[in-house]
Order: structure tokens, then sequence, then C-alpha cells
């Protein structure tokens, strides 16, 4: 099985800009893989951010991009605020399976 | 408005079975395939498995083949995940989450492994 890799931490200044990133073990990052970003906070649901790399859900702040780079899938959060303190998995898609990176715990700070 | 309720808490010994609901409102049940994905505690999200509700048929991560199955019951529009031969590093919040862009989550349902 595939393993998806991501940044174990990071730290944003509240107001600043913020990239995380999602890799693959298999090779680049494709659109095909449909990237995944989600927001998890503490005892609450997973929350849907992005979806097939760019797209975004009614109840996403514009404040959250995503995009490919580098063969990597990235989500950025620019002028983050202090709620955007949480958890974030990116999940790609292998065939039928999916499979979530380890997520990354963001701190705004 | 789309609802998932998910069944309550469970606490089970290694070895044991545990069998979590998700029942859905709101929309037409077989119409969307439905996720289930769960928060290991210091581990992370995993994902285990995605259920066709009209065909009855399922795709299971290959770590947990043969100890899941994810299974429906369309006259109560409900989803259920039945996990065998439990272990302690099975402890989670179990979610499912409607695959219609994952954008429905069940509240999560606690399942405790523990002699």
């Amino acid at each position: 099985q595939a393993v998806v890799t991501q940044e174990p931490s990071l730290t944003v200044s509240p107001g600043g800009t913020v990239t995380l990133t999602c890799g693959s073990s298999t090779g680049a990052v494709t659109s095909g893989h449909y990237p995944y970003w989600f927001q998890q906070k503490p005892g609450q649901a997973p929350r849907t951010l992005i979806y097939d790399t760019s797209s975004k859900h009614s109840w996403t702040p514009a404040r959250f991009s995503g995009s490919l780079l580098g063969g990597k899938a990235t989500l950025t959060l620019s002028s983050a605020q202090p709620e955007d303190e949480a958890d974030y998995y990116c999940l790609l898609a292998y065939s039928a399976a999916r499979v979530f990176g380890g997520g990354t715990k963001l701190t705004v700070l | 408005q789309v609802q998932l309720v998910q069944s309550g808490a469970e606490v089970k010994k290694p070895g044991a079975s545990v069998k979590v609901s998700c029942q859905a409102s709101g929309y037409t049940f077989t119409s969307y395939y439905m996720h289930w994905v769960r928060l290991v505690p210091g581990q992370g999200l995993e994902w285990m498995g995605i259920l066709n509700p009209s065909a009855d048929s399922a795709s299971y991560a290959q770590k947990l083949q043969g100890r899941v199955t994810m299974t429906r019951d369309t006259s109560t529009s409900t989803v259920y995940m039945q996990l065998s031969s439990l272990r302690s590093e099975d402890t989670a919040v179990y979610y499912c989450a409607r695959a219609n862009r994952f954008d429905y989550w069940g509240q999560g349902t606690l399942v405790t492994v523990s002699s």
C-alpha cells in the first residue's frame, strides 16, 4: 500500500501564510489522485475543505486553496486565523483505495 | 437536511467483534456510496473502506481485509461496519462519511478495545 506523507507540524503567525504538502511514495501526486484536504479539531468530526485538488465546498473559507506543486498536493492558508489551529489531513486515491496522510498539526501563534 | 447519525460508544474485549451503525436521512440513500474512516489515537485518520448501498458491495483497505465487513439495510437507510478479531490497536473513533466529496460525516463512535 502507498504511503502518503505530510509535515508532522507547522506554525504560522496570525495573518500569515503557510503551505502544507502531501506527497506519495509511488511518485508524483497528480490530479488522478483526486487530492482531498480535511480539517479536524479535537472532539469534532473531520471537515472537508478541498476536493479534487483545488475545488472547494460551500463552507470552505476563501483563505484556503489547493493545488499541485513540485509533485505534491498543497494546501495554502492565507491570512491565518486563530480558529485555523487544527490537524490537517490529505487523502489520495489509488484506484479503488484511499490513503490518508499522517496529518499536520498546525499551530497559529 | 442531510444527517448521518451513528450508534453509541462500545467497549469490547480483545478477540470480540463490534458492529457500528450509521443511519442516513435527508437524501436518497442508495444514490451515494458511503466511506468508513477511523481516527486512531496518536496516529491520525485511516480510511477503512467504501460501501455501495445500491449494489450492497464494498471495497476494503488492504490492511483490514478479512476483518472488516460493510453492509446496509435499505429499509432503514442504515449502513453498518463490522470489525472482528478486535485488538487494542483498533481502539479509535469510527466515522461514516457520504462519498459525495466527503460532504457529510457522522458524529463518530468511540470503540474501546480493552481486557
